[in-house]
């Protein structure tokens, strides 16, 4: 079954560029119809969808960060990207990347049915 | 933006009772767009409920989600311990396409 898995620096310095990697396996990332998101948590908290990108390279951000935001997709190493720039101690959390369908499926909705394990950034 | 807020914020009770946890938002939902998560330490959220009602994958039958326009529940029908976690309730959509609630807590009492 496909599974994603995150990787990527865990400490970033203020005023740089965070950067991850979520990297399909079990299926391709250019087949079906489906969005691909990451979404973030600081310790504590809850959850805050950053933005999503479909095989395409159509991508949607949230406004709150959407001029800070940039997410990329290459699809033959079936991985997509998230650049997070001018990072501040806010930033700091659990980064988290996920799918949803585009349509209405049949056995997920439009949720998020598979997550990776999130990986832990810390601006400091 | 949508905003959903869950109550209660905390929740003390003890396996075998029963329980439902609400999830608010700030303008009407539509059905098809309401989701629920469980999330226990250190592990990614796992997808309970879609379409409002309907539960995903793998999901015990003691788990059940109801609600329409504003106000959403899922109700857990007996509590057994490894239910005890945080739960989120998503909405699918509106600008941004997804948020979240703050999250409800559900601790063992």
């Amino acid at each position: 079954q496909v599974q994603l898995q995150e990787s990527g620096p865990g400490l970033v310095k203020p005023s740089q560029t965070l950067s991850l990697t979520c990297t399909v396996s079990g299926g391709s990332i250019s087949s079906g119809t489906y969005y691909w998101s990451w979404i973030r948590q600081p310790a504590g908290k809850g959850l805050e969808w950053i933005g999503r990108i479909y095989s395409s390279g159509r991508t949607l951000y949230n406004p709150s960060l959407k001029s800070r935001v940039t997410i990329s997709v290459d699809t033959s190493k079936n991985q997509f990207s998230l650049n997070l720039t001018s990072v501040t101690a806010a930033d700091t959390a659990v980064y988290y990347c996920a799918r949803h369908q585009s349509y209405y499926s049949e056995t997920s909705g439009y949720a998020f049915d598979i997550w990776g394990q999130g990986t832990m950034v810390t601006v400091s | 933006e949508i905003v959903l807020t869950q109550s209660p914020g905390t929740l003390s009770l003890s396996p075998g009772e029963r329980t439902t946890l609400s999830c608010r938002a700030s303008q009407s939902v539509g059905t098809t767009y309401l989701a629920w998560y469980q999330q226990k330490p250190g592990q990614a959220p796992r997808l309970l409920i879609y379409g409002a009602s309907t539960r995903a994958t793998g999901i015990p039958d003691r788990f059940s989600g109801s609600g329409s326009g504003t106000d959403f529940t899922l109700s857990i029908s007996r509590l057994e311990p490894e239910d005890f976690a945080v739960y989120y309730c998503q909405q699918y959509g509106s600008s941004p396409p997804a948020t979240f609630g703050q999250g409800t807590r559900l601790e063992i009492k």
